[in-house]
């Protein structure tokens, strides 16, 4: 157990919907990463956050958001959902927003959309 | 942009071979990172290397980081079942004060072991 929860564990919608994914980090991490992946295409950076504060966008879609709350959490938004993201979404923490730290991955939330 | 990629995409080996995944970076990383992922699991933090030249060991796996800081490996001595995963390298770079922290994955090596 790495200490980073996402919740649901689960998701099936369907296309054009709008899902929130949310991820609490370990207590004590002020970063959070959201990361895509599926079969093809490995684990895709999308964005990270920092104490609140956006601090790295990888290939985030424009129908994705995310943010981070007060209390560290943080929520991905995924709208206009179209069948090609399918895929596990996870989230990692690290304690700080430098490059020397480890990051610590939750277990995923398995997003389809039918 | 910054790529890092990750060789081969698949390995079968019998259990008790030897096992190596290469990964290249197409600028000089400032430090890289490996992952392991169990199969339905989540990608797990091995090791970290910062130094050129570095080379670590944890039982069976050893660790090399590159001269130039471009490229690491990872070798697995005498596979077990145990070792079945998918395994990540990941790179972050220096001098982008606003990216600081992101890791640049591979893609991965999965890792079959046959008993």
């Amino acid at each position: 157990d790495s200490g980073v929860t996402q919740t649901p564990k689960h998701l099936i919608t369907a296309t054009g919907q709008r899902v929130t994914l949310r991820c609490s980090p370990r207590s004590g991490d002020l970063s959070v990463y959201w990361y895509q992946q599926s079969l093809d295409q490995g684990l895709q950076f999308l964005i990270q956050y920092y104490n609140g504060e956006e601090r790295a966008k990888g290939n985030i879609l424009e129908r994705f958001s995310a943010q981070q709350f007060p209390d560290l959490h943080s929520e991905l938004n995924l709208s206009s959902l179209e069948l090609g993201d399918s895929a596990l979404y996870f989230c990692a923490s690290s304690v700080t927003s430098g490059r020397l730290n480890e990051q610590f991955f939750g277990p995923g939330t398995r997003l389809t959309v039918l | 942009g910054q790529q890092v990629m990750q060789i081969p995409q698949y390995q079968h080996v019998q259990e008790g071979e030897d096992f190596t995944t290469y990964c290249n970076s197409s600028t000089t990383l400032s430090n890289i990172q490996w992952y392991k992922q169990r199969p339905g699991g989540h990608p797990v933090f091995l090791i970290q290397l910062v130094k050129s030249g570095e080379v670590k060991k944890q039982k069976r796996l050893t660790f090399q980081f590159g001269e130039a800081k471009k490229n690491s490996s990872l070798h697995i001595t005498a596979t077990q079942t145990t070792d079945v995963g998918t395994y990540f390298c990941a790179g972050s770079v220096s001098g982008r004060g606003s990216t600081l922290g992101r890791l640049y994955f591979g893609r991965g090596t999965q890792l079959t072991v046959w008993p």
